[in-house]
């Protein structure tokens, strides 16, 4: 099992740019998670999804939109880069319930010129 | 609201004990968690404690909740090199979906 996957590894997008994210995962999670994370502030949520079909904003939703494609793949888009913007991305996935143990994908370093 | 605190930084010597603290407001939490990431990399669990728990032990982790003060802990015990990282305290709230809320993380620095 690969586990969680994401791509790319890294990018560099200029201001107005749009990109998507892509995530994918193989454990058969119903829910999948998109994080960004700054230095010294943690993981702060972007979107979620409990299940295919579903999706939610997180603590900071701006800026970007989602789609979960299946139970497997969640991507998340930037329309309109900004330098806010500019932070490592991260992909998480669960079973979901009570217990919430988070699997994580390698990240996706992000700068936006 | 909830919040997860925890100091930035922590620099021991290899064979010495390290003692990472985090605070945390709500007190529905249910499970609170320790995540490990190292330099490029995602996180991974490294465990958890059920609410209803005090402490937890795994080998060289030992994990102390108190509940009373929202203080948890986790101790690793003979540090390595190897446990050089950045340490992340998290909680989940049953009234919010179970989502996790993650503290600022705590860079362990361990000197040969």
């Amino acid at each position: 099992n690969a586990g969680v996957t994401q791509t790319p590894k890294f990018q560099v997008l200029k201001t107005g740019q749009s990109m998507t994210l892509q995530c994918a995962q193989d454990m058969n999670h119903n829910s999948m998670y998109w994080y960004r994370q700054d230095p010294g502030m943690g993981l702060r949520l972007i979107y979620y999804s409990a299940s295919e079909g579903t999706t939610d904003k997180g603590e900071v939703p701006n800026g970007y939109n989602v789609s979960r494609l299946n139970k497997r793949e969640f991507s998340l888009r930037l329309e309109s880069a900004a330098p806010s913007q500019t932070s490592v991305y991260f992909c998480a996935s669960s079973v979901n319930g009570l217990y919430n143990e988070q699997f994580f994908g390698p990240g996706t370093r992000l700068t936006v010129l | 609201g909830e919040d997860v605190e925890q100091s930035l930084f922590l620099s021991v010597r290899e064979g010495d004990s390290s003692v990472i603290n985090c605070t945390y407001t709500d007190s529905s939490s249910t499970y609170l968690y320790w995540y490990k990431q190292e330099p490029g990399a995602g996180l991974q669990l490294l465990t958890y404690i059920f609410s209803n728990m005090d402490m937890k032990q795994d080998q060289r982790l030992t994990v102390l909740l108190n509940k009373k003060d929202k203080h948890l802990s986790l101790r690793i015990a003979d540090t390595q090199t190897g446990d050089s990282a950045i340490y992340f305290c998290a909680e989940s709230i049953t009234n919010a979906g179970n989502m996790l809320t993650f503290g600022g993380g705590t860079r362990l620095m361990v000197k040969p």
